[in-house]
């Protein structure tokens, strides 16, 4: 089954660019997407479609995905970004939904 | 608003059922794919299950094939899972959650959750 591999945390200072990995087999020829959860909260789509912002998400967040990773960026990281974040495909070779198994962020 | 409300969590024991149901409001229930995702305590995310929005085809993790079915009732905009045999493993906050627009969209909306405990 088709696995993906996130970093299980990075820390970042405010006002700095915090960069979250997933790594999967030619994941770019797949659709990613990126969630984020806070503490005793359900997660929330920050990236679809590899690079596309729901409505409400702060340009800050930003996607992209070539070759075996997905990367989500997170430039002028405020304290509210802290959380963790996970990746997430539909592998179509077994009808799947896959996630990653998560990265937090620590914002120092 | 479009919302997602779950129900039917409690504390079972092993080799137990649970049914549980998720609540949809604010959008055209029958038009989108709906799952379920379940997260361990201290865990990542894991998903259970996914039905089409007619219900014609169901998808399950290799995890709880064979244990838990998906349905649906779209005159009641709800959605469902039983679980059956259940074990330690499946103790989690189980999630109802919609596609954005079509499978391999991303989820846009995600329940508050209910919790699945199963101790003896």
């Amino acid at each position: 089954s088709y696995v993906l591999a996130q970093s299980p945390s990075v820390s970042v200072a405010p006002g700095k660019t915090a960069s979250i990995t997933c790594g999967g087999h030619n994941i770019g020829i797949r659709s990613v997407h990126w969630y984020q959860q806070k503490p005793g909260q359900a997660p929330v789509l920050v990236i679809y479609r590899d690079s596309d912002r729901p409505s409400g998400i702060p340009e800050r967040f930003s996607g992209s995905n070539s070759g075996n990773t997905a990367t989500l960026t997170i430039t002028r990281v405020e304290a509210g970004d802290e959380a963790d974040y996970y990746c997430q495909v539909w592998d179509n070779n077994s009808d799947h939904v896959v996630f990653g198994g998560g990265t937090k962020v620590t914002v120092l | 608003e479009v919302q997602l409300v779950e129900s039917g969590g409690g504390v079972v024991q092993p080799g137990g059922s649970l049914r549980l149901s998720c609540s949809a409001s604010g959008f055209t229930f029958d038009d989108y794919a709906m799952h379920w995702v379940r997260q361990g305590p201290g865990k990542g995310l894991d998903w259970v299950s996914l039905i089409s929005g007619d219900g014609g085809d169901t998808y399950y993790a290799d995890s709880v094939k064979g244990r838990f079915t998906i349905s649906r009732d779209n005159s009641k905009n709800s959605l469902y899972v039983q679980m059956n045999s259940l074990t330690t493993e499946d103790t989690a906050l189980y999630y109802c959650v919609k596609d954005r627009e079509f499978l391999d969209d991303g989820f846009d909306i995600w329940g508050q959750g209910t919790m699945v405990t199963v101790s003896s």
